[in-house]
C-alpha cells in the first residue's frame, strides 16, 4: 500500500458525459501528479500540482482539468468524454520540494461506452 | 522531450531463472524509477535510482547516469514476478517540475 488513495476504483459512463476522479496523497506530500495509461499511448503524465498551485503540464487535453484543494486532495475532471478516454488514471504524490520517489495510487479504471 | 527505451519488450522465462531488463534514456536525469505493474494494474515502486546501485532481496538495479542507461536484475524468478516492468525518468532540464516519462515497459512472464 503506497498510502495514496484514489476513488472510485472503476467508473463506467457514456460518451459526452463528465466525470470526476479523486485522489488523496500520502500524509505530508504536497505534490500531486496525474497520469493516464491507455493501450494506444502507454503511461503519460498529465498534470502536476504543488501545494494547491499548478506546477507542470504534460499531455493533458483541454477537455480535462484538475485542481488541488487546501486539504491537498486533488480532483481530475474529464468532460465531453470520448471512447478514446477509456484508460487507467493514476494519481501519484511525492515529498514536497524534492525530486524523489513518486508513489502511485491504485488507479481509477474508466470505461467510456 | 526525453526519450526512454526499454528492452526487451517481452520476456518469457522459467521459474528460477535470472533476467536483466534494460532502460536507455536520451538526456540527463534527476529521477529514475523502476516499477512493477501487477496483473491487477497496480504500479509498485521497486527502486528510486537516478545513479548507483541498489538491492532489495532478489531484485537489484544499477544506473550509469553518464552513459544514460539503467539495468534491473531479477534473480531466482518466481511466478509472482510476472507483469510489466516500467522504467520512468524525469529530465534534469525540467528543473524538477516535470512528471515522469515512462518507457513502454518489458512484459515478463514467469512460467512454473
Amino acid at each position: 500500500d503506497s498510502g495514496v488513495t484514489q476513488t472510485p476504483k472503476h467508473l463506467i459512463t457514456a460518451t459526452g458525459q463528465r466525470v470526476t476522479l479523486r485522489c488523496s496523497p500520502r500524509s505530508g506530500d504536497l505534490s500531486v501528479y496525474w497520469y493516464q495509461q491507455s493501450l494506444d499511448q502507454g503511461l503519460q503524465f498529465l498534470i502536476q500540482y504543488y501545494n494547491g498551485e499548478e506546477r507542470a503540464k504534460g499531455n493533458i487535453l483541454e477537455r480535462f482539468s484538475a485542481q488541488q484543494f487546501p486539504d491537498l486532495h486533488s480532483e481530475l475532471n474529464l468532460s465531453s468524454l470520448e471512447l478514446g478516454d477509456s484508460a487507467l488514471y493514476f494519481c501519484a504524490s511525492s515529498v514536497p520540494g524534492q525530486v524523489e520517489t513518486q508513489y502511485f495510487g491504485p488507479g481509477t479504471r474508466l470505461l467510456v461506452l | 522531450g526525453i526519450q526512454v527505451e526499454q528492452s526487451p519488450p517481452d520476456l518469457i522465462l522459467q521459474e528460477g531463472a535470472n533476467s536483466t531488463l534494460r532502460c536507455n534514456f536520451s538526456d540527463s536525469v534527476n529521477n529514475l524509477q523502476w516499477f512493477h505493474q501487477n496483473p491487477w494494474g497496480q504500479l509498485i515502486n521497486l527502486f528510486y535510482i537516478p545513479s548507483g546501485t541498489k538491492q532489495n532481496g532478489r531484485l537489484s538495479a544499477t544506473t550509469v547516469a553518464t552513459e544514460r542507461y539503467s539495468l534491473l536484475y531479477i534473480s531466482s524468478s518466481q511466478t509472482t514476478d510476472s507483469g510489466v516492468y516500467f522504467c520512468a525518468v524525469e529530465s534534469k532540464s525540467g528543473g524538477g517540475a516535470d512528471g515522469l516519462t515512462f518507457g513502454k515497459g518489458t512484459h515478463l512472464i514467469i512460467q512454473p
